[in-house]
């Protein structure tokens, strides 16, 4: 029952703004967005989460649409180390349960 | 120290076998977690401990027995496991109740059973 909708694979060149978008048309309104990445032969990593308002930390930002139907989270400046899959992923906040849907399998490209 | 550590990196096993993974984690956290990751499949969650009890089993068959003996371990007691258990296993934690709510993963074991 997956709450997202990522493309399945995307390809962007070293050193440009990576944006990957992120479809929860039935998110609710207690549901935050978070996304995970992971690295090939690695856990999964934090990346960010938000709720309605645009968030940025030193990996990326996450831009939510006034409608919360949708989100984007841009890479500012990719580099080779970025090429991993990317999770987005609609959860109450504090609930245990992390879903990961297929996610979206980034390649940068140098 | 943001780090969740996992022995064995890899493990091989017979159906026959008993095997144990474990889990180490120091940041205090209370909450922590066993997921499962077929290749080329997103991670699926198994288990969740809270406060070092038992609080979500999604359905995971007995041969699978999760055991916390404290806040920062984590095992994973396998018996009688089947070729198609053969998976990377991701160990987590969390602090519940955090601002953040952020679980950070371990690197996994990557198990193969044959």
């Amino acid at each position: 029952d997956a709450k997202t909708t990522q493309p399945p694979s995307m390809d962007c060149a070293e050193g440009r703004a990576a944006n990957l978008p992120c479809n929860h048309s039935t998110i609710s309104g207690n549901e935050y967005v978070y996304w995970y990445r992971q690295i090939h032969s690695q856990g999964p990593q934090y990346i960010i989460h938000g709720l309605k308002n645009n968030e940025t930390n030193e990996m990326a930002s996450l831009i939510i649409t006034e409608d919360r139907k949708s989100s984007t989270l841009i890479l500012p400046h990719a580099t080779l180390r970025d090429t991993a899959v990317y999770y987005c992923i609609v959860r109450v906040h504090n609930d245990y349960k992390l879903s990961f849907g297929a996610g979206t399998t980034v390649t940068v490209r140098a | 120290d943001t780090e969740v550590t996992q022995t064995p990196k890899h493990l091989v096993m017979g159906m026959t076998n008993k095997k144990s993974l474990k889990c180490e984690q120091h940041m205090g956290h209370r909450a922590m977690y066993w997921y499962k990751q077929k290749a080329k499949k997103p991670p699926e969650l198994m288990f969740v401990y809270s406060y070092e009890k038992l609080s979500i089993n999604e359905s995971v068959p007995s041969r699978f027995s999760p055991e916390c003996p404290n806040s920062s371990l984590l095992n994973l007691h396998l018996h009688a496991l089947q070729p198609e258990d053969s998976a990377l296993y991701l160990c987590a934690s969390s602090q519940p109740g955090s601002l953040t709510d952020t679980q950070y993963f371990g690197p996994g074991t990557r198990l193969t059973v044959l």
